[in-house]
């Protein structure tokens, strides 16, 4: 059974900086592809960030490029979200999620909330 | 960037109905588009993937179609746990974009 489990997530002053994690199970983590999505409080998804199976190229949201970076240690099965110089509107709800395939996503972790606010 | 529009909002049906909803990309996504479904307090679930594609345990009620820059999503026959938001997702290029969302409410 795959599985996603999220953590980190927190209250953090504006300006100030979470490290979001995500360990799985249930699959061979290192052959897919796999992004952060956020959900604002009674908003829309929005992708924030991709990183690839193996050659560990990475994709970033213009809103996040040079705050946030995605990165994977496919030995001990977990996606990383570093996040800094945080806003108020990074204020969300922010999903792991594995790819199906290319980037649509089959699987979705509970999701762990980050506010930001003083 | 892509911009992914979908209409209606919102979506009255009656359990039983067929529900129609629509997807328009501000170009060309081929048929690199998915469906999500997301219930209250719960996580998005994948519906359908390469425009027409049932995901696997989706039940044949909910019918992907469309190419390009138009797509639909129906649902044939509207079950109660088929009330939820519906999310369009292009996933042609970068940055993927979601769309605004569609409500299917209980008329």
């Amino acid at each position: 059974e795959v599985q996603l489990l999220e953590s980190g997530g927190g209250l953090v002053q504006p300006g100030g900086s979470l490290r979001l994690s995500c360990a799985a199970s249930g699959f061979t983590f290192s052959s897919y592809a796999m992004s952060w999505v956020r959900q604002a409080p009674g908003k829309g998804l929005e992708w924030v960030s991709s990183i690839s199976g193996r050659t560990v190229s990475t994709k970033y949201a213009d809103s996040v490029k040079g705050r946030f970076t995605i990165s994977r240690d496919n030995s001990k099965n977990t996606l990383y979200m570093q996040m800094n110089s945080l806003r108020a509107e990074d204020t969300a709800v922010y999903y792991c999620a594995k790819s199906r395939d290319a980037y649509n996503y089959d699987y979705w972790g509970q999701g762990t909330l980050v506010t930001v606010s003083s | 960037e892509i911009v992914m529009t979908q209409s209606p909002a919102t979506l009255s049906v009656s359990p039983g109905e067929r529900a129609t909803l629509s997807c328009r990309a501000s170009q060309s996504v081929s048929s690199n588009l998915a469906w999500y479904q997301q219930k209250p307090r719960q996580t998005p679930r994948l519906l359908i993937y390469g425009a027409s594609t049932r995901a696997t345990g989706i039940p044949a009620r909910f019918n992907g179609s469309g190419s390009g820059t138009e797509f639909t999503l129906t649902i044939s026959s509207l079950q109660s746990e088929d009330f939820a938001v519906y999310y369009c997702q292009h996933y042609n290029n970068w940055p993927l974009t979601f769309g605004g969302g569609t409500k299917v409410e209980i008329k």
